[in-house]
């Protein structure tokens, strides 16, 4: 079956860092989204990317979708300690239903 | 407009106890989906259900089940719990099927002892 990857698993960074996770999948994906989950919240959606090589930016976040679509990026500018959460990857292959990634945990020291 | 919304949000159960969770997805959403999340880990799938069809089923065993209802609303059935059946369980509704943003409820925070 299809098998989903996050790096890292866990990120502290100091306020005002930059921070990067990654998705990466085994098989070749019709789409990608990105969620985020705060400390004893629910998963909230932050975008979905369907088309090889896309780029898109919410204010300090900017999410890319590889080339072949089996792995993507989410980038997080001057982190502010709002950013905390985990983020998820949600992979989605032709036809099937999503899987999500174990997720990045990000933690951001005042 | 409401967001999804679960019920009951915490519950207790013994090994060997059923229990039935309950969604409500957004209004005009017609797919709910099941997912299970054990404490430090990502959603894993339990179900799909679109127009009241069962339309994905992730690896879980057949003491999971799930039914929609015509007014879209599901029901997520667990029997002869195992103690490591204890997660959160949360559902998400899209407007249609396949490929859609799925918009997360609270969660159901079920613990067996």
């Amino acid at each position: 079956g299809q098998q989903v990857m996050q790096i890292p698993q866990y990120q502290h960074v100091q306020e005002g860092e930059d921070f990067t996770t990654y998705c990466n999948s085994s098989t070749t994906l019709s789409n990608i989204q990105w969620y985020k989950q705060r400390p004893g919240g629910h998963p909230v959606f932050l975008i979905q990317l369907v088309k090889s090589g896309e780029v898109k930016k919410q204010k300090r976040l900017t999410f890319q979708f590889g080339e072949a679509k089996k792995n993507s990026s989410l980038h997080i500018t001057a982190t502010q300690t709002t950013d905390v959460g985990t983020y998820f990857c949600a992979a989605q292959g032709y036809g099937q239903n999503f899987v999500f990634g174990p997720g990045t945990r990000l933690s951001v020291l005042p | 407009d409401a967001g999804v919304t679960q019920s009951p949000t915490h519950l207790i159960k013994t090994r060997g106890q059923h229990v039935t969770l309950r969604c409500s997805p957004i209004s005009g959403h017609k797919s709910v989906s099941w997912y299970q999340q054990v404490l430090g880990q990502g959603p894993q799938f339990i179900f799909q259900y679109y127009e009241k069809e069962e339309r994905g089923r992730g690896n879980f065993p057949d003491r999971f089940s799930a039914r929609q209802f015509p007014n879209y609303s599901s029901e997520l059935n667990v029997n002869a719990l195992l103690l490591g059946d204890s997660a959160l369980y949360l559902c998400a509704s899209s407007f249609l099927s396949l490929g859609e943003t799925q918009y997360f409820g609270p969660g159901t925070r079920l613990l067996v002892l």
